[in-house]
């Protein structure tokens, strides 16, 4: 059971602009930890998108960027490609009882 | 070049033990933490649990504490992932997944191909 919800889904058009939600509590989000990102092909490993918010690994388009306020972070695609239709995970740490990863429900980006 | 490589799919009966592998290369495998993540068919991504190879210091999700087996050698800079009596419901694709760095709250930057369990009479 995932403490981070994601929308089920997010459509655009090719070189529209899309964002993803990412709603935490006060025990991940909401207590400053950071938020990273994956993107999963279909058929293929997570990959590492956004780490620390905000931050892109090398490699990585500028078209995608994070953000994050209280409780809450968001995934912002510009410029949308057919190559981003993909599955998009957050996740972050949780400190409530046992500390541990948590991964976001997942949404999936479909490119009209 | 960076990377794990895990072992291949395995299909096996209820009851059976299993041990699946995550071979490590192109980084010193001591200094980073290696976690396990579970993916069911068509559902999303669950951590497991996380080792240390430096000290085999490992934590696990309270979910699968009791359930798995997380180990490493580092002799040949390998994760383990292992069952001792797997069920159905354990069918699912395993990743494993290096932490960026010692911030034990940093991302996983650096993810196997995955390992699929079918488990099945």
């Amino acid at each position: 059971q995932s403490v981070l919800t994601q929308p089920p889904s997010v459509s655009g058009a090719p070189g529209q602009r899309v964002t993803i939600s990412c709603t935490g509590s006060s025990s991940n989000i909401g207590a400053g930890l950071d938020v990273h990102w994956y993107q999963q092909l279909p058929g293929t490993a997570p990959k590492l998108l956004i780490y620390g918010n905000n931050n892109r690994p090398s490699g990585v388009p500028d078209r995608f960027s994070g953000s994050k306020s209280g409780t809450s972070a968001s995934l912002a695609i510009t410029g949308l490609q057919a190559e981003d239709e993909a599955e998009y995970y957050c996740q972050s740490f949780d400190t409530s009882l046992t500390p541990l990863y948590v991964f976001g429900t997942g949404t999936k980006v479909t490119v009209l | 070049e960076v990377q794990l490589v895990q072992s291949g799919a395995e299909v096996k009966k209820p009851g059976e033990s299993l041990k699946i592998s995550c071979k490590a290369s192109g980084y010193s495998f001591t200094n980073y933490w290696i976690g396990w993540v579970r993916q069911m068919p068509g559902t999303g991504l669950e951590w497991m649990g996380i080792i240390y190879p430096g000290d085999s210091d490992t934590r696990y999700s309270p979910s699968f504490q009791g359930l798995v087996t997380i180990s490493a050698d580092k002799s040949i800079t390998t994760a383990y992932l292992q069952w001792s009596s797997l069920k159905a419901s354990d069918t699912a694709i395993y990743f494993c997944a290096r932490r960026r760095s010692g911030n034990y709250y940093d991302a996983f930057d650096i993810w196997g191909q995955g390992t699929m369990v079918t488990v099945s009479s």
